[in-house]
């Protein structure tokens, strides 16, 4: 069945450094791709998406990119902050009202 | 402020036991969803509704019922809850179907069945 997995359950960074989260999905027939921050205690928040006729996205220190040919996403966060630990899902929709989460990726950032 | 407003925030019940998980956005979207969310699982989807009177089964619908009589409100009904059913839940909602936009999540709801 779909599936939107990620590589890594947890990844640790030192503050001001480079984060890198990556997301595999295995429907070739996705078209849109959200990435969501979860804080503790809160509901999924949006950060940035990307629709697969693009392979990159740039947002105020994110980034997204997308690799259609081995069917993998990341989001790549510039100067990692303390506000930035959370639980981050990939997720995917096929054009219909139907959006597929990954299991999540925590990261934690060292002061 | 916008928002999606889910009540109640949290709940202890027992096996059997009927109860409603409110939602309630005021952007006028026309998509709404439920999704529960469990250790390593990620998010799921239960129910959806593309607008008023307009509801299907997501991945997970066994055990639960929606409504969508209004725009603004999105009702996840256990009517006889189970402890499989013990979970965060998230409502959430979209100017438009959930391929051509960003969600908005509820705060959540932790429910435990005794």
């Amino acid at each position: 069945g779909e599936s939107v997995g990620l590589h890594l359950p947890t990844l640790s960074v030192q503050e001001g450094d480079n984060s890198i989260i990556n997301c595999a999905y295995s429907n070739s027939a996705s078209d849109y791709f959200i990435w969501y921050k979860q804080e503790s205690g809160k509901g999924p928040q949006f950060i940035i998406d990307i629709r697969s006729n693009m392979d990159k996205r740039q947002g105020q220190r994110v980034t997204v990119l997308l690799n259609k040919t081995v069917k993998h996403l990341s989001l790549q966060i510039a100067a990692t902050q303390p506000g930035d630990s959370a639980v981050y899902f990939c997720a995917e929709n096929t054009g219909g009202f139907k959006t597929i989460f990954g299991a999540g990726t925590r990261l934690f950032v060292k002061a | 402020e916008a928002q999606v407003t889910q009540n109640p925030r949290y709940l202890i019940t027992v096996t059997g036991k009927k109860l409603t998980v409110t939602c309630s956005q005021n952007m006028n979207h026309e998509y709404m969803s439920w999704y529960r969310q469990d250790p390593g699982l990620g998010l799921r989807q239960i129910y959806y509704s593309m607008n008023v009177e307009v509801t299907d089964k997501g991945d997970v619908p066994e055990g639960y019922k929606v409504s969508r009589k209004e725009k603004r409100n999105f009702p996840l009904i256990l009517e006889s809850p189970s402890p499989n059913q013990t979970s965060l839940y998230f409502c959430a909602s979209s100017l438009q179907g959930a391929g051509t936009g960003e969600l908005f999540f509820g705060e959540g709801s932790r429910l435990t069945v005794l």
